[in-house]
């Protein structure tokens, strides 16, 4: 069984510029959700995909896009960055949470992102 | 936004004591997580409470739950010098599938 995998593990960009991100689910999860960790802050949610389609989104604007793939793999768009984008992209696979099921997170060992 | 903070923000202990973290959040749940992250990296599960469970054990992690003090903590017995990590709690509101994170507790155990 692997775990998530996440690339690039590290990258520098400029302003303006646009980055993508990588992640590969956990064999047998089917749901994704990815997160943003600024220096000495807890996690972020950016949003979640489910059976390809976004199914949740928390308070970042719309040039965060992202996109899952039928194998469940699944990629984080940022454009236009802005310096305030450095931090570590964290993705974390899982099986859906249906009712009152636990929504228990596997994650990736991240990207880090300096934007100068 | 974070939907809890965890207290205190960093706690420095030697190896064999006891480690104490709680953790405060906003709204009703169905359940509690506790992670762990090492170094910046990715976190770790480490143990989940359920809404009607009040505490629960796992190794040396016990954790307990007071839902109508919106409130949880995480006690490490016998600490060791690589339970040093950031631990953060997680909660998924009632009939979503968002796990919120806490602000974390940084845990500094030396031999």
């Amino acid at each position: 069984e692997t775990g998530v995998t996440q690339s690039p593990t590290h990258l520098i960009k400029t302003r303006g510029q646009q980055v993508t991100l990588r992640c590969s689910s956990q064999s047998g999860h089917n749901t994704v959700s990815w997160y943003q960790q600024a220096l000495g802050q807890g996690p972020q949610f950016i949003f979640q995909y489910y059976r390809e389609e976004e199914n949740g989104r928390g308070n970042f604007p719309p040039r965060f896009s992202g996109l899952q793939f039928p194998n469940y793999s699944s990629e984080l768009n940022v454009n236009a960055l802005e310096l305030d984008d450095s931090a570590l992209y964290l993705c974390a696979s899982s099986l859906p949470n249906r009712g009152s099921g636990a929504n228990v997170l596997t994650f990736g060992a991240g990207s880090r992102l300096t934007v100068l | 936004s974070q939907q809890g903070e965890e207290d205190p923000q960093a706690l420095s202990i030697q190896e064999g004591e006891n480690a104490t973290m709680n953790c405060s959040y906003k709204t009703s749940i169905n359940n509690l997580q506790w992670y762990r992250q090492n170094s910046g990296r990715g976190l770790v599960h480490l143990i989940l409470i359920r809404s009607n469970e009040r505490e629960k054990h796992s190794g040396r992690l016990r954790v307990t739950l007071d839902t109508s003090k919106k409130s949880s903590s995480l006690l490490i017995t016998a600490s060791r010098a690589a339970d040093t990590a950031s631990y953060f709690c997680a909660t998924d509101a009632y009939n979503t599938d968002k796990l919120i994170f806490g602000t974390g507790t940084r845990l500094q155990v030396f031999p």
